[in-house]
């Protein structure tokens, strides 16, 4: 069965500096991966998404994550984290032919001055 | 419509009232998802429709929850019998058809059960 892992439950950046946030997943073929954030009160919105390809992927508001097939991960990074980033993110993975996304339990990140 | 509209988008129901819970998707998405969202919990699967076939009800918690989709575009999620324990948001998403597919979602529905 397919399942994810976000290690973090909150994470805390001062504004400027780099993020990354950790997701691990388990699933037997080629995984398809997403990343969504959530802002307080919103629904989730996509920041991206790892078909297959370059092992880089970037996405919306200057985020990137990368795929590691030996690690089973595709971590969310940033370079320089600003306050509106404050929200839960949620790292997802899901199979060809539209069958539902397995979400984790999500990282809410808070940024401090 | 432009985006995944849910209502209502709040909830308050005495427990043991049964509740409904609308969706509606983006015009021309085939697929259909509930999620459901509780605290420090995720996005717990509910149900997924896809087109006509017939839906995947593996997540649905109980018996006293089901859902529908009518003419492949609006769907009502119904709890019988609320609990305590249903007390969540819940959230509705559509994609659309083929392997190129990122959920929409709505901006769900807080159902507090008291």
């Amino acid at each position: 069965a397919q399942s994810v892992t976000q290690p973090d439950i909150h994470i805390t950046v001062s504004e400027g500096a780099s993020l990354e946030l950790r997701c691990n997943y388990s699933y037997g073929a080629t995984p398809y991966l997403f990343w969504y954030v959530q802002s307080p009160g919103q629904g989730l919105q996509l920041l991206l998404k790892y078909f297959s390809g370059d092992t880089l992927v970037q996405g919306i508001k200057g985020f990137e994550a990368e795929f590691k097939r030996s690690q089973s991960s595709f971590n969310l990074r940033k370079p320089s984290v600003h306050w509106s980033d404050a929200a839960e993110y949620f790292c997802a993975v899901g199979a060809r032919g539209n069958t539902p996304l397995v979400f984790g339990k999500g990282t809410r990140l808070s940024v401090i001055a | 419509g432009a985006g995944v509209s849910q209502s209502p988008s709040n909830k308050v129901t005495e427990k043991g009232k049964d509740v409904e819970l609308r969706c509606d998707p983006i015009s021309g998405h085939t697929a259909l998802y509930w999620y459901r969202q509780s605290l420090g919990q995720g996005l717990e699967f509910l149900i997924y429709f896809q087109g006509n076939s017939a839906p995947d009800k593996s997540g649905l918690p109980s018996d006293r929850f089901s859902a529908e989709r009518t003419g492949g575009s609006v769907s009502t999620l119904t709890i019988q019998r609320t609990q305590q324990e249903d007390s969540a948001v819940y959230l509705c998403a559509s994609s659309a058809a083929g392997g190129d597919y990122g959920y929409t979602f709505g901006s769900g529905t807080r159902l507090t059960v008291v």
